[in-house]
């Protein structure tokens, strides 16, 4: 299996701008996460879904955070509009939910100007 | 106060050294324990898995957890340059799939040739 992919590798753009990252999870995996990741706050959950339903989005900051996925083999995360402070490493990870093992993707390095 | 407390470092040792990482966390109800390791610019992946309190190994590699003064370790044995990295420490209740993974901030650790 390929692991967990996450498309773009590096998106700079500018803000107010719509970002739209992507992640295709492990076959097989029912679990997919986002996560962001800062120097300041380290790991941050973002959402998480089971079977392509949203089941906890209490870590989306704000309104211009949407998350999507619509179907077993592809997500979404859109931030519309983007801030300066939205400038981070996205990961998307996935998982079984036989166990608390997370299979994380190489990450999105978001740079928002 | 934070749920689980990590040294950020940077931690610096020579090679072949033995290396001690560590973390803290304040919620009793902590049962399944992960330490996860994150090179540059990619995302974290797994290391070691444990549950509830005592020693495992994996090569070089021992966790051990210490439930009662809730501190858990990861020990690295004869330390290569390839250990230099980022090092997360991970808790969970249990309750596979329904809860949140609790990440430390994470300590970089660079093993000097």
């Amino acid at each position: 299996d390929a692991g967990v992919i996450q498309s773009p590798r590096h998106e700079v753009t500018e803000m107010g701008q719509e970002v739209t990252l992507r992640c295709k999870p492990i076959s097989g995996h029912d679990y997919l996460f986002w996560y962001r990741q800062t120097m300041m706050r380290g790991l941050e959950l973002l959402i998480y879904f089971n079977n392509n339903v949203p089941i906890d989005d209490s870590g989306m900051p704000e309104d211009r955070f949407s998350a999507k996925m619509p179907n077993a083999s592809f997500s979404t995360l859109k931030i519309q509009p983007s801030e300066p402070r939205d400038s981070a490493v996205y990961f998307c990870a996935s998982s079984t939910g036989v166990d608390e093992k997370l299979f994380f993707g190489s990450g999105t390095q978001l740079s928002v100007l | 106060q934070k749920e689980v407390e990590q040294d950020p470092g940077p931690l610096s040792v020579p090679e072949g050294a033995i290396v001690s990482l560590n973390c803290t966390y304040s919620n009793s109800a902590f049962q399944y324990f992960m330490w996860y390791r994150q090179y540059s610019r990619k995302g974290p992946e797994l290391l070691m898995y444990t549950y509830s309190s005592g020693n495992k190994e994996d090569g070089r590699f021992t966790a051990q957890v210490d439930k009662s003064s809730k501190y858990i370790s990861l020990f690295i044995r004869d330390s290569q340059p390839s250990d230099s990295a980022t090092y997360l420490c991970a808790m969970a209740r249990g309750n596979f799939g329904n809860e949140k993974l609790t990440f430390g901030t994470g300590t970089r650790l660079t093993i000097i040739p």
